[in-house]
């Protein structure tokens, strides 16, 4: 079974711009997460979809939205490109959501690097 | 709330001998799970193990053991025999019971070195 694929694994924007991730759970899996990882704040959660709706959401600004299609594939957004937004995005999926004892299965993650 | 906490930034090991990785945490939920996360350069977070707060064993997982002691909320990764391809960045993360989300909490991470 493949795993949660990330598209593009690299990008490169300058500031005021915006930017689509995209991610692909592994087939079966109807819960995607998001993550943002950097070297000063460390992992953070930026939302969780499940079956098209979001159900939880981190403490982000709103230039970052993100969707799930019917086929759970997922994107995020962010608009208006910071230098700070710099970082590793990794997308994760689970077979089940909202329960505690689920693993999430992570992708390889997009690398943004704003200039 | 949850809050993980990761006190060794970085640790070495000698190749084929055993390390222990720490992790305390924090959270009101009744019911949480505690999970680690190998991640190599490359970036892909590998998930190793899992371990449930209502579990009476500590979890195995071929050479990763997890020593979780619940009264001292501690859930420490024990790695044995140590091989060259366990140098990475290990975290430790969290998931409460409460409000139905996927959502983990992460420490900071411990980048784990090891010597031939």
């Amino acid at each position: 079974k493949a795993g949660v694929t990330q598209t593009p694994r690299y990008l490169i924007k300058t500031r005021g711009q915006q930017v689509t991730l995209s991610c692909s759970p592994i087939s079966g899996h109807r819960s995607v997460s998001w993550y943002q990882q950097t070297p000063g704040q460390g992992l953070q959660f930026l939302f969780e979809y499940f079956s098209e709706t979001q159900r939880n959401k981190g403490n982000f600004p709103g230039r970052f939205s993100g969707r799930q299609f019917s086929n759970s594939r997922s994107e995020m957004n962010v608009s208006t490109l910071e230098l700070g937004d710099s970082a590793l995005y990794l997308c994760a999926s689970s077979s089940l959501g909202g329960t505690f004892y689920n693993e999430q299965f992570f992708g390889p993650g997009t690398r943004l690097t704003v200039l | 709330a949850q809050k993980i906490t990761q006190t060794q930034p970085g640790m070495f090991v000698q190749e084929k001998e055993a390390v222990t990785l720490d992790c305390t945490y924090d959270t009101s939920d009744p019911s949480y799970g505690l999970f680690w996360y190998k991640q190599p350069s490359s970036g892909e977070m590998i998930f190793l193990i899992y371990q449930g707060s209502y579990d009476q064993q500590n979890a195995t997982e071929g050479r990763y053991s997890l020593n979780f002691q619940k009264a001292r909320k501690s859930a420490n990764l024990v790695i044995s025999a140590s091989q060259l391809g366990d140098s990475a960045m290990y975290f430790c993360a969290m998931r409460g019971s409460q409000g139905g989300s996927e959502k983990l909490v992460f420490g900071k991470g411990t980048k784990l070195t090891v010597n031939p």
